[in-house]
């Protein structure tokens, strides 16, 4: 079953709106939430990264918002820009195990001028 | 630093034909290492992961194989290639939290 449910699973946005992305999960032994980016033809990059001990992590544009209870998580891109279209993947990890990083399903976000 | 090389960048080969992937990780020791697919437009599913030198754990049956020959390579392989093997395979490293992943290869089996 999949591990971590993400939504949308494509986005369309104005250039200069927020985007938003969702994460769940149910497990958890997870402590740790990346995110990646991947541009077409490229392998993902890791974007921005939380732990739970945090609600909030911010680095520049790119915000990750963090709700424990809920065992839910998020991702907002401020002033999206053009450059910013590309798919973007949540995660969640576990400090045990070699396979121990459950992907999303994507999402696809557009950002038109 | 760490760097991960895959390779090659793009391949196209007919049905039937055999497939060597390559992937080398540079800068670390003992990783752990992952092999996945990427069909157009989908998301990644988790193919091989290795803990060491000879292990290899498969996630998902099907008509590829893994190899890890030396602490920092690890190769995906197939014998007889089939159309539903195209894809863009990505190969991973990870020494803890996070994984980083290589430039990929995109495969297409004509």
């Amino acid at each position: 079953q999949q591990q971590v449910k993400q939504s949308p699973q494509s986005l369309i946005v104005q250039k200069g709106g927020i985007s938003i992305i969702n994460c769940a999960y149910e497990n958890t032994a997870f402590d740790y939430f990346p995110w990646y980016q991947q541009f077409p033809g490229k392998g993902p990059a890791l974007l921005i990264a939380i732990r739970p001990d945090v609600s909030e992590k911010k680095e520049g544009r790119f915000t990750i918002s963090f709700n424990k209870s809920a065992k839910q998580f998020s991702l907002h891109i401020m002033d999206s820009q053009p450059g910013d279209s590309a798919t973007y993947f949540c995660a969640a990890s576990m400090q045990t195990g070699a396979n121990n990083l459950f992907f999303g399903t994507g999402t696809r976000l557009t950002v038109i001028p | 630093s760490q760097t991960i090389h895959q390779w090659p960048a793009t391949l196209v080969q007919p049905v039937g034909s055999p497939l060597s992937l390559e992937c080398t990780v540079e800068g670390t020791s003992n990783p752990n290492l992952y092999w996945y697919r990427q069909a157009a437009g989908r998301g990644l599913q988790l193919l091989f992961y290795s803990v060491g030198i000879g292990q290899i754990s498969s996630e998902v049956p099907q008509n590829l194989s893994a190899s890890r020959p030396q602490d920092r390579q690890f190769i995906l392989s197939s014998k007889k290639l089939l159309l539903s093997d195209s894809g863009f395979y990505l190969c991973a490293w990870s020494a803890s939290y996070g994984y980083t992943f290589g430039s990929g290869t995109r495969l297409t089996v004509v």
